[in-house]
C-alpha cells in the first residue's frame, strides 16, 4: 500500500532559527495536505498543493511540493514558541477518498 | 457552526465490554473518516464514509465496526474492547478529498 514518510521524527530548535520537514511518498499523489497539530490538540488544515512543482507561502510557512509529486517540504522561517507541534504531510492517491499521513515531525522551539 | 463534535471526551473500559464513539458534523460534509493515534505515531485510518449508507475498510479496521444511517454522523463501534485499542479516536470530515475538519478526540483507555 501506500507509503508515507516524514523526515525528521523529531526537531529541537532555538527561537529564531529556521525549521524544514520533509514527506516523500511511495507512489504519485494528486494532491498533498499539510496540517499542524499542539500538544493535547487535534490536527488542523495548513494548505493543499495540487500542482507539479507547487510552491505557497503563509507568512513564515513555505511549502512545495515536488516536480514528481512524489515529494513535499514545509519551512518555517525564524520559529517561534508558537509553532510548537507536530507537522503531519498527508497525500492523496489518484481517485481515491482518503488521506494517507505521513509519520509527523515533532517541533519543540525553545527561547 | 459546532463543526465536527466527538462524544465522549473521555471514557475507560474493561477488556471485553463494548462501546459506540459518535462523531456529528454541521457542514454538509459527505466524506467522514475515523482515525486513530497512538503516542508517538501518526494518524492511522480506521475505516471512512463517502457518503449516507456506505462505508469502508481503511488501514486497521480489525477490532471495529461503524455505520453512517445519517449524513451528518458516522459512528464507531467497539464490540469487544482489548488493551491494543488504547488511543485517542479522531473523527473528520470533509468535501471530497480537500480539508479534513477534525473533531477534537476522544481518548479511550482499555484495562
Amino acid at each position: 500500500g501506500q507509503q508515507v514518510m516524514q523526515i525528521p521524527q523529531y526537531q529541537h530548535v532555538q527561537e529564531g532559527e529556521d525549521f524544514t520537514t520533509y514527506c516523500n511518498s511511495s507512489t504519485t499523489l494528486s494532491n498533498i495536505q499539510w496540517y499542524k497539530q499542539r500538544p493535547g490538540g487535534h490536527p488542523v488544515f495548513l494548505i493543499q498543493l495540487v500542482k507539479s512543482g507547487e510552491v505557497k507561502k503563509q507568512k513564515r510557512l513555505t511549502f512545495q511540493f515536488g516536480e514528481a509529486k512524489k515529494n513535499s517540504s514545509l519551512h518555517i522561517t525564524a520559529t517561534q514558541t508558537t509553532d510548537v507541534g507536530t507537522y503531519f504531510c498527508a497525500g492523496v492517491t489518484g481517485t481515491a477518498s482518503k488521506l494517507t499521513f505521513g509519520t509527523g515531525t515533532r517541533l519543540q522551539v525553545t527561547l | 457552526n459546532a463543526g465536527v463534535t466527538q462524544t465522549p471526551k473521555f471514557r475507560v473500559l474493561k477488556t471485553g465490554q463494548s462501546m459506540t464513539l459518535l462523531c456529528a458534523q454541521d457542514m454538509n460534509h459527505e466524506y467522514m473518516y475515523w482515525y486513530r493515534q497512538d503516542p508517538g505515531m501518526g494518524l492511522r485510518l480506521i475505516h471512512y464514509s463517502v457518503g449516507e449508507g456506505t462505508t469502508a475498510k481503511g488501514e486497521v479496521p480489525d477490532g471495529y465496526n461503524v455505520s453512517r444511517l445519517k449524513k451528518q454522523n458516522f459512528l464507531l463501534g467497539l464490540e469487544s474492547a482489548a488493551p491494543s485499542q488504547t488511543s485517542v479516536y479522531f473523527c473528520a470530515s470533509s468535501y471530497h478529498t480537500n480539508e479534513q475538519f477534525f473533531g477534537p478526540g476522544t481518548r479511550l483507555t482499555v484495562l
